[in-house]
């Protein structure tokens, strides 16, 4: 059974610059969700879709930061415009969905660096 | 929101050791998860244990959600096992947000 994946692997910008990172979930996964990680701390949730929902985007900074799910499969995450801040590891997870919660699988990530 | 506290923060061990690794947390959860976060970022699954015990070759993980706790212990440890464990919750009566602790950086060494 494929994995989450996520793409690109790696990305550089410069600060104010925009970009996007994609993410398509386990098969079968109706709930997707999105982790920023900072250097030395643990992932934190910035936004959870089930379908094409958005169940939980609190900690999402709106200014800057969308994510869409249109048909309820593959996701998009974007950062417009980019700041020093920003530079971490953006994961996908995905789980199923139900009377859970349901074990989370995530992928390998979105390497950003952002100068 | 939940706290989740991971002791100790660091660990060296030699080849062979056997370890254990704890997991804190401040409210009642539903869903406990522990992950292995190797040297190229990939979390990697080792158990989903909301309560009681489980075992998977050299590791087990053990939570008493009564008493907001979770244990992970390595045997007979290999420098592959080296890298970040996190423990990661939710707390019950949220949705599936994963709230991580704060990680043990365990490295195994010759």
């Amino acid at each position: 059974e494929a994995g989450v994946a996520q793409s690109p692997r790696y990305k550089i910008i410069e600060k104010r610059q925009s970009v996007a990172f994609w993410c398509n979930p386990i098969s079968g996964h109706a709930t997707l969700y999105w982790y920023q990680q900072i250097l030395g701390q643990g992932p934190k949730l910035l936004i959870q879709f089930q379908n094409n929902g958005v169940v939980d985007d609190s900690q999402l900074p709106k200014d800057r930061f969308s994510a869409e799910r249109l048909k309820g499969v593959d996701s998009t995450l974007k950062i417009q415009p980019a700041k020093l801040e920003d530079s971490a590891v953006y994961l996908c997870a995905s789980s199923l969905t139900g009377t859970g919660p349901y074990e989370q699988y995530f992928g390998p990530g979105t390497r950003l660096t952002v100068t | 929101g939940i706290q989740v506290e991971q002791s100790p923060p660091d660990l060296i061990l030699q080849e062979g050791a056997n370890s254990t690794l704890r997991c804190n947390f401040s409210d009642s959860v539903n869903n406990l998860q522990w992950f292995h976060q190797n040297p190229w970022g990939q979390l990697i699954n080792l158990f989903y244990i909301p309560s009681g015990t489980k075992q998977n070759g050299r590791l087990s993980a053990t939570t008493v959600a009564t008493e907001r706790y979770s244990l992970l212990y390595i045997s007979s440890s290999q420098t592959t096992d080296s890298g970040v464990y996190f423990c990661a919750v939710v707390m019950t009566g949220t949705a599936s947000k994963l709230t991580f602790g704060t990680g043990t950086r365990l490295q195994v060494t010759l």
